[in-house]
Formats: C-alpha cells, sequence, structure tokens
C-alpha cells in the first residue's frame, strides 16, 4: 500500500481558477515533504520543500500547506494557466533515508 | 551547466537484450539515483548513490545494476531485458537528502 495518497487524481480548471490539491501520508518519522511539478514527457521538477516544523511555503502561485499532526499537505495554484497543465506529485522523505515516498500524482488540466 | 543529462531519450529492446541507460550530471552531487515511473504509481527508487564507489539497492532492483566509478556518471544497466521493464526511467542528483534533488528528462523505454 502506498505511504503517500494524493487526491483528486485528475482535475479540470478554467483559466484564472483557483484549485487545491491534497496529499495525505503515513510515512514518519519525516525529516521534509516536497511538491513537484511534472510536465508530460518531462522529469519532474521541485517545487516547495518543507520541514516537519513549517505549515506555508510558497514558491510564486504555488502555495504548499503541512499539518504534521494530521499528516496532510495541500498545494494551492493560484490564478491558473495553461501553463500549469502538469502532473503534482508530493513527496516525502524519512528522517536520514534517502528512499523517497513518491505519491501516484494530480494531473491538472487547464482550459481556456 | 547541462544539469541531468540522460541517454538515451527512447529505446526499444527484445526480450532477453541488456543495454545501458546513460546518466550524467555537473553540479558535482554527492547522490545520485535511478527511479523508474509507471501509469498510475509513484517513482519507484530502483538503485541509488551517496558517492562515487558506493551504491545500494532501492525498492525495486531486481534485473537492474549499476556502478558509480566517478562523481559525475550513475549508468543503469538492464541485464537481461522483460516486458515488464518497459517504463519511463529517471535519473535524478542531489546535493544531499535535505537538498532539492534535480531530475533528468527521461528514458522512454520499451520491451518487446
Amino acid at each position: 500500500k502506498n505511504q503517500v495518497e494524493q487526491s483528486p487524481q485528475s482535475l479540470i480548471i478554467l483559466e484564472g481558477k483557483n484549485c487545491t490539491l491534497q496529499c495525505n501520508y503515513t510515512v514518519s518519522p519525516f525529516s521534509n515533504l516536497r511538491w513537484y511539478k511534472q510536465d508530460t514527457g518531462r522529469g519532474p521538477v521541485s517545487l516547495t520543500i518543507m520541514t516537519f516544523s513549517e505549515n506555508t511555503k510558497s514558491n510564486g502561485r504555488y502555495t504548499a500547506t503541512l499539518d504534521a499532526d494530521t499528516k496532510q499537505s495541500s498545494l494551492h495554484i493560484t490564478a491558473s494557466q495553461l501553463s500549469d497543465s502538469a502532473s503534482y506529485i508530493c513527496v516525502v522523505i524519512l528522517d536520514n533515508d534517502y528512499k523517497l515516498s513518491f505519491g501516484a500524482g494530480t494531473t491538472v488540466t487547464v482550459r481556456a | 551547466n547541462a544539469g541531468v543529462t540522460q541517454t538515451p531519450k527512447f529505446q526499444v529492446l527484445k526480450t532477453g537484450q541488456s543495454m545501458t541507460l546513460q546518466c550524467a550530471q555537473d553540479m558535482n552531487h554527492e547522490y545520485m539515483s535511478w527511479y523508474r515511473q509507471d501509469p498510475g504509481m509513484g517513482l519507484r527508487l530502483i538503485h541509488y548513490s551517496v558517492g562515487a564507489g558506493i551504491t545500494d539497492q532501492g525498492e525495486v532492483p531486481n534485473g537492474y545494476n549499476v556502478s558509480r566509478s566517478t562523481t559525475e556518471d550513475f549508468p543503469l544497466r538492464l541485464l537481461s531485458a522483460a516486458p515488464s521493464q518497459t517504463s519511463v526511467y529517471f535519473c535524478a542528483s542531489t546535493r544531499g537528502l535535505r537538498e532539492t534533488q534535480y531530475f533528468g528528462p527521461g528514458t522512454r523505454l520499451l520491451v518487446l
């Protein structure tokens, strides 16, 4: 069973609208939680990295939140653009362990 | 900086053939790793290295070998290709466990 669950599996939004992606994890203790953006046919690119003591981290129109007590994270995309169409992957890194746990990703499609 | 480079971009093999996927990075990163990405699943770690001369197994190592003779290069060898190894393979590198991980563009492998 995957230790990192993402929802929804996919979503479609209109350009200019906001959306929120969810990530629930069971791995512990964890060192940090990351969100990656993966464009079709390309490798993942890091958006945010949060330690367990951080509640929020922003990168432009992307804002990630973390609740270490409930083991939940979210990624909020503000004023979506066509270029935001991609897969967004949640990754949890165990403390002192190189073996990352990847979620299956949420595919976001932004339509004009 | 070229970042992380991978060759080839696409490869078709017949069952039983062997081949080597190349990965190189020019950022002087100690940590390098190989992942495979299959539809509906998160990236899974095949092998990783924490420095030249040091390698270790990840989550799905069977059927793959790696070596790390230099800091820059981390090739992945398929010993005897099987259809189950049809996947997209990503190489990644990072300076440390809490640092950003950089991914290559991927190699698409089809085993017939």
